[in-house]
């Protein structure tokens, strides 16, 4: 099956800076890459997602890379703020029959 | 998503004891999942249901069982509760269609002793 690598599991930056948290795959068949935003003492909440056919999405001061041939994507935050701070998980998904899975998350801290 | 509800928010249980937790949605999705999250292991998926009557198996179901009762409710069951199921339990919900986002409950934290 699927299994999805996610790094750092911790991060840390000043308020302002960019983040970029990392993640792998293993099945090359692989065609759906959203990313989840946890806050403190809730359920995670969709922030972006992309799609094998897409290298590249960005809504605001988020974005989402795609590298098919390399099988990683990332998430690319900028102009952080003390908002942002929470765990972030990346996922993947086979197909729209195969649940969601998802790696094992980031903390990230802004420093204001 | 204040339109997935989990009940209780939290239960400490005693080792042995069966459990419930429950879920409900207003959102009309037809799939429902339970996750579990742990510290450093990420969101490990325990069932899932793409319709009533369907039942599915994650990757980490045992000594864990499920019910999809109606359209709106899933929920999860724990026969004989053991410490290292102590967790944070999330129910999850999608529409049935490919690749479709997940909108999670805000969790039940459940302490079993």
């Amino acid at each position: 099956g699927e299994n999805v690598e996610q790094h750092p599991s911790t991060l840390s930056v000043q308020e302002g800076d960019s983040a970029v948290i990392k993640c792998t795959y293993s099945d090359s068949a692989s065609n759906y890459f959203p990313w989840y935003k946890q806050e403190l003492g809730k359920g995670p909440q969709l922030i972006i997602d992309i799609r094998s056919n897409v290298g590249e999405k960005k809504d605001q001061r988020i974005a989402v890379t795609l590298n098919k041939t390399a099988k990683h994507f990332s998430l690319h935050i900028t102009e952080t703020q003390p908002e942002d701070s929470a765990v972030y998980f990346c996922a993947a998904s086979l197909s729209g029959n195969t649940p969601l899975v998802f790696g094992k998350g980031t903390r990230l801290s802004v420093i204001a | 998503d204040a339109d997935v509800t989990q009940t209780p928010r939290n239960r400490i249980t005693k080792t042995g004891k069966r459990i419930m937790l429950e879920c409900s949605q207003t959102k009309g999705h037809d799939r429902m999942y339970w996750y579990r999250q742990d510290p450093g292991l990420g969101l490990r998926l325990i069932y899932y249901s793409f319709d009533v009557k369907d039942i599915n198996k994650g990757e980490i179901s045992d000594g864990y069982s499920v019910s999809r009762q109606a359209q709106a409710k899933f929920s999860l069951s724990l026969e004989s509760a053991i410490p290292n199921q102590t967790a944070l339990y999330f129910c999850a919900t999608s529409v049935g269609r490919n690749n479709s986002p997940l909108h999670f409950g805000n969790g039940t934290r459940l302490t079993v002793t």
